[in-house]
């Protein structure tokens, strides 16, 4: 069973703080790899796809991918109350078939 | 305006009804798929397709049915709806990026 595993919380920063969510897979023939952001009550929204090791950055925020270690992590710079949201990690394990991790509920407090 | 619809967005339906959930694309996407979302279990992906006529099951398709007669439109088809299938629906395309529909809350009695 492909699985994608990341801690639910809730993580709670600052405002202002680095706000550093993680992800673990277990397909190791995974190619892509991509965070989303849910609000609550809404659609989720892609905004990072990363597909080779190193490091993505993106505005903000900043993908990580360690495929050795089999590790995707996102960082939020300078995070803000309207980052509050639900953050599901994705990993592609072939053609278009995609799993999705239950997602870490993240809380910037003002 | 790049847009997924779905309709409905909300029904209560009860167990054996069969139903339809459509999807509709405005943006000639190839590649759509159908999701469902469960408290703790995040999103499960259920059909893909990749094409007109090109369909293939996602994680959770058991109890499910698809079709892609057009590019626009991708139904979600529940022939024999159980309670177990109570949850939240997306439907999605990928193109220059993807696109989430607004879902779909099914609840089956």
């Amino acid at each position: 069973q492909k699985e994608v595993e990341q801690n639910s919380g809730p993580l709670s920063v600052p405002e202002g703080a680095i706000a550093s969510l993680n992800c673990t897979y277990s397909d190791r023939g995974s190619q892509s790899f991509f965070w989303y952001r849910q609000y609550s009550g809404k659609s989720p929204e892609l905004i990072m796809s990363i597909y080779s090791n190193g490091d993505k950055e993106d505005g903000r925020f900043t993908a990580q991918l360690n495929k050795a270690s089999q590790y995707v992590s996102l960082l939020i710079r300078d995070s803000q109350p309207s980052d509050s949201a639900t953050y599901l990690c994705a990993v592609n394990t072939g053609g278009f078939k995609t799993i999705f991790g239950a997602g870490t509920r993240l809380f910037v407090k003002a | 305006e790049a847009q997924v619809t779905q309709n409905p967005r909300y029904l209560i339906t009860v167990t054996g009804k069969k139903l339809t959930v459509t999807c509709s694309q405005n943006m000639n996407h190839e590649y759509m798929s159908w999701y469902r979302q469960d408290p703790g279990l995040g999103l499960r992906q259920i059909y893909y397709s990749m094409n007109v006529e090109v369909t293939d099951k996602g994680d959770v398709p058991e109890g499910y049915k698809v079709s892609r007669k057009e590019k626009r439109n991708f139904p979600l088809i529940l022939e024999s709806p159980s309670p177990n299938q109570t949850s939240l629906y997306f439907c999605a395309t990928w193109g220059d990026t993807q696109y989430f529909g607004p879902g779909t809350r099914l609840t089956v009695l």
